[in-house]
């Protein structure tokens, strides 16, 4: 089975600009979740989608907005770019509805704003 | 306020040693656990869980332990290789919830 694949995996961007992030979860996982991940803050919780719907979402501003499609592959964009988005995200995907079970992370894309 | 960039607790084992690192985490209604390895440049990567019905895991050359009366988590690693150098990760989740919350991770490095 192939992993949770990101792409793109490197791209630089400016401020003010926007991004659109990609995610392909494993086969058969209904569940995404998106994380941010910096050397000031750790690994911190974006969104989680299952089956379309957003199910929660972390203390972020309204510029970072996700989506999930019905083949559950999922998007995140971040809007008006500021250079503290500086960051890896990573995507993380589950098979169940239950909030038991490990999350399979992707290698990340990694953001760097200027 | 101002941004301070998180320091990460650092372990440094000679090959061949057994490995400790620690986690507190911070809500007593968590009920499942896992450990993650992060390698350079790459995602984190599930090594063990656990739930809170359980104080102690094993798996191959990992042990898990849980004490939920201080709500402290460890990873021991039994007879660590280079390859085991990396960041290492606890993440908790309450069963009502479907984010988890990761600790600040410990940097081991693992002297040849």
């Amino acid at each position: 089975k192939a992993g949770v694949t990101q792409t793109p995996r490197y791209l630089i961007k400016t401020r003010g600009q926007q991004v659109t992030l990609s995610c392909s979860p494993i086969s058969g996982h209904r569940s995404v979740s998106w994380y941010q991940q910096t050397p000031g803050q750790g690994l911190q919780f974006l969104f989680e989608y299952f089956s379309e719907t957003q199910r929660n979402k972390g203390n972020f501003p309204g510029r970072f907005s996700g989506r999930q499609f019905s083949n559950s592959r999922s998007e995140m964009n971040v809007s008006t770019l500021e250079l503290g988005d500086s960051a890896l995200y990573l995507c993380a995907s589950r098979e169940g509805s239950m909030a038991t079970g490990e999350l399979f992370f992707g290698e990340g894309s990694r953001l760097t704003v200027l | 306020g101002e941004n301070v960039g998180l320091h990460l607790p650092t372990l440094s084992v000679q090959e061949g040693d057994n490995s400790i690192i620690n986690c507190a985490y911070s809500n007593s209604a968590s009920d499942y656990f896992i450990w993650y390895k992060q390698e350079s440049g790459k995602g984190p990567q599930f090594i063990i869980d656990i739930r809170s019905n359980m104080d102690k895991r094993q798996g191959q050359r990992v042990t898990v332990l849980l004490n939920k009366t201080v709500k402290h988590l460890s990873l021991q690693i039994a007879a660590t290789q280079p390859g085991d150098s990396a960041v290492y990760f606890c993440a908790e989740n309450m069963n009502t919830g479907n984010q988890f919350y990761f600790g600040t991770g410990t940097s081991l490095t693992v002297i040849p």
